[in-house]
């Protein structure tokens, strides 16, 4: 039968304010993460990157971080602006598991009002 | 990503009908990647290919097909739509020789509706 697409969890900030966007992965085996930003009409982008062997990274704006006891990782953006307005993915692989492809979690919709 | 091209960007076909979305790279990575994007189920892998003579299944393959003309292009067929194919169609690209490793380069998007 027809799939039916399933409601996209939604985080409202107003601007200026920090966003914090949660992502579970279920693979105890994963040793990389990648943050992705997807605008409307517009592909996946790479916000931001951690390894296993870290639990925390920073970028501009961004920071993320890296619970592996319970297989989270959340995304932290500091002073919301308009222009972060986007579906947020994370993403996690295992090299040797599957090659190495990315698994994507369903995503994040951020909506920043003025 | 410019680097990473999707053809055609929209299309609206019929039940039945045998359609091709084309990607290309000129971004020099091995690797490509077919994906599906429904709202709330994230994106969904389709077939893989990391070189020319290689062609992998990705979790969503039933009704799909893949060709790899060449390190650049990359094709997804549907050999019969389905309106259950609806849905937006991402190509990518990685190159594990990268620096961030596994980063995967997306290109626009085809938005395709099967009536």
């Amino acid at each position: 039968g027809e799939s039916v697409g399933l409601h996209l969890p939604t985080l409202s900030v107003q601007e200026g304010d920090n966003s914090i966007i949660n992502c579970a992965y279920s693979n105890s085996a994963s040793d990389y993460f990648i943050w992705y930003k997807q605008e409307s009409g517009k592909g996946p982008q790479f916000i931001i990157d951690i390894r296993s062997n870290m639990d925390k990274r920073q970028g501009q704006r961004v920071t993320v971080l890296l619970n592996k006891t319970v297989k989270h990782l959340s995304l932290q953006i500091a002073a919301t602006q308009p222009g972060d307005s986007a579906v947020y993915f994370c993403a996690d692989t295992h090299y040797g598991g599957s090659q190495g492809n990315l698994i994507f979690g369903k995503g994040t919709k951020l909506s920043v009002k003025p | 990503d410019a680097d990473v091209t999707q053809t055609p960007r929209n299309r609206i076909t019929k039940t039945g009908k045998r359609i091709m979305l084309e990607c290309s790279q000129t971004k020099g990575h091995d690797r490509m990647y077919w994906y599906r994007q429904d709202p709330g189920l994230g994106l969904r892998l389709i077939y893989y290919s990391f070189d020319v003579k290689d062609i992998n299944k990705g979790e969503i393959s039933d009704g799909y097909s893949v060709s790899r003309q060449a390190q650049a292009k990359f094709s997804l067929s549907l050999e019969s739509a389905i309106p259950n194919q609806t849905a937006l169609y991402f190509c990518a690209t990685s190159d594990p020789g990268l620096a961030r490793y596994n980063e995967q380069f997306f290109g626009p998007g085809t938005r395709l509706t099967v009536l």
